[in-house]
Parts: structure tokens; sequence; C-alpha cells
């Protein structure tokens, strides 16, 4: 079967760096999307990867390994802002997303 | 602004009624998904669509139903078959799947209660 893995939950300090592992097992691989949720809100897109590396957006850095079927979020500087949960996404072979259950992250002053 | 809006934002059912959850979308996106949400768990695909007047059953279709008339338009029926109804659902559109990244874009989400 297809599967996402990623912690439940994680908990940081503000101003810290953190990082949020994802690992998949899927049939096939068109990309891997990771989104954040604030609380009762609609998930936001952060970052798309598709070729392995580390791709940079200000904060927020994504990096990808195929043969590991692995990836990370990592946030720099972090702000209360950033409270929230990350889901992790990838495209299977039919185009189709498989979602992981996603990380709360839980940032403290 | 071009973006996705969902109503209601909260619905409050009672057992064996069907509830229509509308979603609109002005990005001129050609697929719309409908999501279901539960704590603790991913995002699951209840229905998608390509293309109007054309759709496919996602992950877990029993007991929902939905229509692609316009390409703007993507309402979801949750019927009184649907065991477990109450649920945080998410209505998205792309630019299509097969698209270089294809992120999807989300509504605010419509909360529905059975009581």
């Amino acid at each position: 079967g297809q599967n996402i893995d990623q912690p439940t939950e994680m908990t940081a300090t503000e101003g810290a760096i953190v990082q949020i592992n994802c690992t998949y097992q899927t049939s096939g691989f068109n990309g891997l999307f990771w989104y954040q949720q604030h609380a009762g809100e609609a998930p936001t897109f952060l970052s798309y990867n598709v070729l392995d590396g580390l791709e940079e957006k200000g904060r927020f850095s994504s990096f990808l390994s195929r043969s590991k079927g692995y990836s990370y979020l990592l946030l720099k500087e972090l702000q209360m802002k950033d409270s929230a949960s990350y889901l992790c996404a990838v495209k299977d072979s039919n185009y189709q997303l498989i979602w992981g259950a996603g990380t709360k992250l839980i940032i403290k002053p | 602004d071009g973006g996705i809006t969902q109503s209601p934002k909260y619905l409050f059912r009672k057992e064996g009624q069907n509830v229509t959850l509308s979603c609109e979308q002005n990005l001129n996106h050609d697929a719309m998904y409908w999501y279901r949400q539960d704590p603790g768990q991913g995002l699951r695909l209840i229905y998608y669509s390509q293309i109007v007047n054309d759709f496919q059953k996602g992950d877990i279709a029993e007991g929902y139903s939905v229509s692609r008339e316009k390409k703007e338009s993507f309402p979801l029926t949750v019927t009184s078959a649907q065991k477990n109804p109450t649920a945080f659902y998410l209505c998205a559109s792309s630019t299509g799947q097969g698209a270089p990244t294809g992120e999807l874009f989300f509504g605010e989400g419509s909360r529905l209660t059975v009581l």
C-alpha cells in the first residue's frame, strides 16, 4: 500500500530552527508537496520538489531524496505565526496526491 | 481577487438528511477536488473532476455525490447513506493533475456536524 509518515507533533522555540521529516512509499513518484495549515483553516502551498536536492524559499526550505523516499521541511528563525500543521503529500504514478496525517508544530516563546 | 469560495462554513445536519456543500472558483482551473479531513488522518479524496461534465470517484466516494455542470462550480452532496459524515470538508482546484507543479488551491473549508 501507499504510505506517508510524518511525526505527529513537534515543539520548537521562537527564533530557532526546526526540521520536519517525511518518508514515503508510493506507487511511482511525480513530485512532493508541503502545505501549511493553521487550525480550522485551509491548507496553503509551501513548496514542491520533484528533483533531488534543496529548494529554498525565504525562511522555509524543502529537501528531497528520491532514492531514500525522504523529504524534510526546514523552518528557520521561527515565529509564533509558524505554529500550524505541516502536511506532506506525494503525487503517485497516476498523479493522485497521497497525504500524510500532518505534523503539528508548536512554537514556544 | 481570484480564489475558491466554499459555503457554508459551518453546517449542522440531522441524521437522515442530505446536505449540499457549495464550491465556486474563479481561477479558471480545469481540475476540482473534494477532500475530507478527520483528526489524526491525512486528507482523503472523495471525488475529483478534471473537466466539465466529467468526474471520478476518489478513495471514499460512498455516501457522497457531485456534479460539474460549470467549470466554476463543483458542489458536493452528503447523502443520508454516509455513515459518519461529521468532518471538515475541503474543496480545491488546480490547473490539472499533469501540470508541472499542479499545486492545489483550497477553499476555507466547510465543517459539517451531524446532530
